[in-house]
């Protein structure tokens, strides 16, 4: 069955290093999507992404944040300059359709030190 | 006005018990909706979508009330399997993205 794949699963970063989360959505999947989720906290979203550009993003997706589709495959989120409230689990999810059930990544855990 | 909300629990419930949920949403225009199970520090999997008519999965049963804006999911003869947190998930049809409520726990007790 194919799955939303996700690297690393696990990063370790100093407060004001900049890290690039990545994915790999579902292969004939057209919209992509990055979820947080604080320790805790409940699930929020970040951003969609379709035909190559933001579609919709929220008020935690600040200048801080940006996501891009380097190739056929891959799906980043990058985040320039880390700060210690960024430490949360981030999911990646992708759905054929708008609307449609979306499918998640198993994450990557993100401690900001 | 949260866009979703649930009631936290925790459900405790012995095997075999009938449990249900319900998830209240604020916007009444919302046209999606889902359930979602996350087990610890994983993430969330889809249960199951909830349509107007109600739907059911094997032993789980979703309902939507769009009068009064609350969706449902009742699990019978639960198993241990079934704890988890369950996700009451929101489209409110303004775009993608999706509302989360802060997920109700379950345990199933031997």
């Amino acid at each position: 069955e194919p799955e939303v794949t996700q690297t690393p699963s696990h990063q370790v970063t100093q407060m004001g290093q900049e890290v690039i989360l990545r994915c790999v959505p579902i292969s004939n999947h057209l919209y992509f999507y990055w979820y947080r989720q604080i320790l805790g906290q409940k699930v929020e979203f970040l951003v969609s992404f379709y035909n190559n550009e933001i579609s919709e993003k929220s008020e935690i997706f600040d200048d801080q944040f940006s996501v891009e589709r380097p190739d056929g495959s891959n799906f980043t989120l990058k985040i320039r300059s880390t700060k210690l409230e960024d430490s949360a689990m981030y999911f990646c999810a992708s759905s054929d359709e708008q609307q449609h059930e979306q499918f998640f990544g198993p994450g990557t855990r993100l401690t900001v030190l | 006005r949260k866009e979703v909300e649930q009631d936290p629990g925790p459900f405790n419930v012995p095997e075999g018990a009938t449990v249900a949920f319900n998830c209240t949403y604020s916007n009444s225009a919302s046209q999606s909706f889902f359930w979602y199970r996350q087990d610890c520090r994983k993430e969330p999997k889809l249960l199951m979508s909830v349509y107007s008519s109600g739907n059911e999965d094997g032993r789980f049963t979703a309902q939507l009330n769009r009068a009064s804006q609350y969706i449902s999911l009742l699990i019978r003869d639960s198993k241990l399997s079934d704890s988890a947190t369950y996700l009451c998930v929101v489209n409110p049809n303004t775009g993608n993205q999706f509302y989360f409520g802060t997920g109700t726990s379950l345990t199933v007790i031997p």
